[in-house]
């Protein structure tokens, strides 16, 4: 059964520091791995989608990269700002399109102005 | 393009009451989603159609909940009755078969008393 670990539960930060967001799984034959964040009170925004055979996804100051192997992927958020602040979470898909993705528990961020 | 639509927003019952959350998907995506999300937890798979056959609903409380998709687009989801433990926040995505790529509603936020 897939577990997702996403260390640390809670991060704070001051404006402009690069930061990373880590997530460890336990099986590594997925299908594909998305980042989201959730602001309070709301639904999950998709920020980043990587497919199995790709390495890194970018998308402006945030950059997803993917470890397959050793079970890891890693969220970096360069140049913090205030509206950061935010739980972010990591969902994996396990090997074909159609099976459901498994999250973790996410990463509460807060960046100080 | 519009997103995936939830309502009600926000729902307060009594336990042992029955509720009924509502969702429309993305034009065009085949697969949808129900997820369960308790305060400060990852969201938790209830039940996923692929068009109008379900997928999986192996975590779905059949007991007393259930969820139906018409015509493989709009999908429903019933508790009936509510336990306290049912309180939580209901999110409902769709995706596209191929990518896999998720995309979720703002939620419907439960509250049993």
């Amino acid at each position: 059964k897939q577990e997702v670990t996403q260390i640390p539960a809670a991060l704070s930060v001051p404006e402009g520091e690069n930061l990373v967001l880590n997530c460890s799984f336990t099986d590594s034959a997925i299908y594909n791995l998305q980042w989201f964040r959730q602001d309070p009170g709301k639904g999950l925004t998709s920020l980043l989608l990587i497919q199995s055979s790709q390495r890194e996804q970018t998308s402006g100051r945030l950059n997803a990269s993917l470890d397959k192997s050793s079970g890891r992927s890693t969220l970096y958020i360069a140049a913090s700002q205030p509206g950061d602040s935010a739980t972010y979470l990591c969902a994996v898909r396990g090997n074909s399109g159609n099976t459901p993705l498994v999250f973790g528990k996410g990463t509460r961020l807060s960046v100080i102005a | 393009e519009a997103g995936v639509a939830q309502s009600p927003r926000y729902k307060i019952i009594e336990k042992r009451q029955s509720v009924a959350f509502w969702c429309n998907p993305i034009s065009g995506h085949a697969t949808l989603y129900w997820y369960q999300q308790i305060l400060g937890q990852g969201p938790k798979l209830l039940i996923q159609f692929q068009n109008n056959g379900v997928v999986d609903d192996s975590q779905l409380p059949k007991d007393r909940f259930s969820a139906e998709r018409l015509k493989g687009v709009d999908s429903t989801l019933k508790i009936q009755p509510a336990k306290l433990e049912d309180s939580a926040v209901y999110l409902c995505a769709s995706s596209f078969l191929g990518t896999g790529e998720l995309f979720f509603g703002e939620g419907s936020r439960l509250t049993v008393l």
